[in-house]
């Protein structure tokens, strides 16, 4: 069965450290690959998306995440968090030929520290 | 900007009632999900309408219905509320393409 792994459950960094959230999805086929955010008290909202093209993807708030299909990953970056970056962090994975059913993985809670 | 309305926030009821569940999207999306978020488990699918009257079971069913008699509204039922059964519990909506998903607020179900 296809599954996506989030490798770290709780980071904590200090503002202004460089973040790098790890993903990796058991299937060899075509995926759609995702990461979503949920700040404390809010709605699940999309960070970015890789469909095709380049594998490095820009999305909101200054993260980006990079594709690596022969190592089945796509972990999450960004540069410099900010304690405004404290939340809880998913890797999600749509299956080509799957009915858009979204394959989560077990969630990241980052805390930044101010 | 799409909507994804979920009728409450957080809902306490007692071992065996009948419990519903309602979302309701703006969007006209095809597409309609239940989940449920559990600490160290992420998101599960219960769930999941193709359109209207059209439902498949997602990963942990059991224990679970939906109705979808309108488009925009997909309910999810619990039939006889277990304790096992205290969650968050998040609506979803998208198109039928493989667009990304909108999400609820969620509704935190405790049952007693």
């Amino acid at each position: 069965a296809q599954s996506v792994s989030q490798h770290n459950h709780h980071v904590i960094l200090s503002e202004a450290a460089s973040l790098e959230l790890g993903c990796n999805y058991s299937y060899g086929g075509t995926v759609n690959l995702f990461w979503y955010v949920q700040y404390p008290g809010q709605h699940l909202q999309l960070l970015l998306k890789y469909f095709s093209g380049d594998p490095l993807v820009k999305g909101i708030k200054g993260f980006e995440a990079e594709f690596i299909k022969s190592k089945f990953s796509f972990n999450l970056r960004k540069p410099s968090v900010q304690w405004s970056d404290t939340a809880e962090y998913f890797c999600a994975v749509i299956v080509s030929g799957n009915t858009g059913k979204l394959i989560f993985g077990q969630g990241t809670t980052l805390q930044v520290k101010p | 900007d799409v909507k994804v309305t979920q009728s409450s926030r957080y809902l306490v009821k007692r071992t065996g009632e009948k419990v519903f569940l309602e979302c309701v999207q703006d969007m006209d999306h095809e597409n309609m999900f239940w989940y449920r978020q559990d600490p160290g488990l992420g998101l599960r699918l219960i769930y999941f309408s193709y359109d209207v009257k059209m439902k498949e079971k997602g990963d942990i069913p059991e224990g679970y219905s939906v109705s979808r008699e309108k488009k925009e509204r997909f309910s999810l039922i619990l039939e006889s509320a277990s304790t096992n059964q205290t969650s968050m519990y998040l609506c979803a909506s998208k198109r039928i393409s493989n667009q990304p998903q909108h999400f609820g607020d969620g509704t935190r179900l405790s049952i007693l």
